[in-house]
């Protein structure tokens, strides 16, 4: 079993859409996590941090399930720009190493 | 402040020949990682520093060989490539000491190997 585990998509939305990916992690003792966006041949990116109490970035909101390791990412009036990859990614720590393990993407394709 | 910056580009190997990946971060970062991705996949962690003079081994290891022997640089060898290691590798830094809760990761602009 894969430590970060994603929907495979892809997702095919019209515009205006409210579209939604999950994403489990398997190791109990991870303690950061971020959603990262990456467009065709380029490098991921930041898209935003997932906080226990949930957060939100205009249309996009975040949510974390420590009980059953469980994030999410919601997109609300989807535009044809959040066309893209959308990566979970969980970060652990041991004694003196940081590590992100990335999940494989969700594809999202938003049409007109 | 150009970020973290990835040479080459772009590169065509054949097999046997070696090479070294440069990536350079001016955001005085501890931290440095290379993984690969191959299509459809998502990142693997190849291998990772947590500072300078430091190394360690990710998921998949085999074939590559890494150095920091300055903060800023982190090179990527491959001793004697092979057709299994065409992929896009990604450098990436994050963690600073001023701010060590900032987790976040910033990636160079990959560069795109093809061992023939």
């Amino acid at each position: 079993r894969k430590e970060v585990e994603q929907d495979p998509g892809p997702f095919n939305v019209p515009e205006g859409a409210t579209v939604a990916f999950n994403c489990t992690y398997s190791n109990s003792a991870s303690q950061s996590f971020f959603w990262y966006r990456q467009d065709c041949r380029k490098e991921p990116k930041l898209l935003m941090s997932v906080y226990s109490s949930g957060n939100e970035d205009g249309r996009f909101t975040a949510q974390l399930n420590r009980a059953s390791q469980y994030i999410s990412l919601l997109i609300r009036d989807s535009k044809l720009s959040d066309s893209a990859t959308y990566l979970c990614v969980v970060n652990s720590f041991n004694t003196n190493a940081g590590k992100s393990t990335f999940g494989d993407g969700t594809t999202l394709t938003v049409k007109p | 402040n150009a970020g973290v910056t990835q040479t080459p580009k772009f590169r065509v190997l054949k097999t046997g020949q070696s090479m070294t990946l440069l990536c350079a971060q001016d955001m005085n970062h501890e931290y440095m990682y290379w993984y690969r991705q191959d299509p459809g996949m998502g990142l693997r962690l190849i291998h990772y520093s947590v500072g300078e003079g430091t190394t360690a081994k990710g998921e998949v290891p085999d074939g590559y060989n890494v150095s920091r022997l300055k903060k800023q640089n982190f090179l990527l060898g491959l001793e004697s490539a092979a057709p299994s290691q065409t992929s896009v590798y990604f450098c990436a830094s994050g963690k600073d000491r001023d701010q060590p809760r900032n987790e976040k990761l910033f990636f160079g602009s990959g560069t795109q190997l093809s061992v023939l």
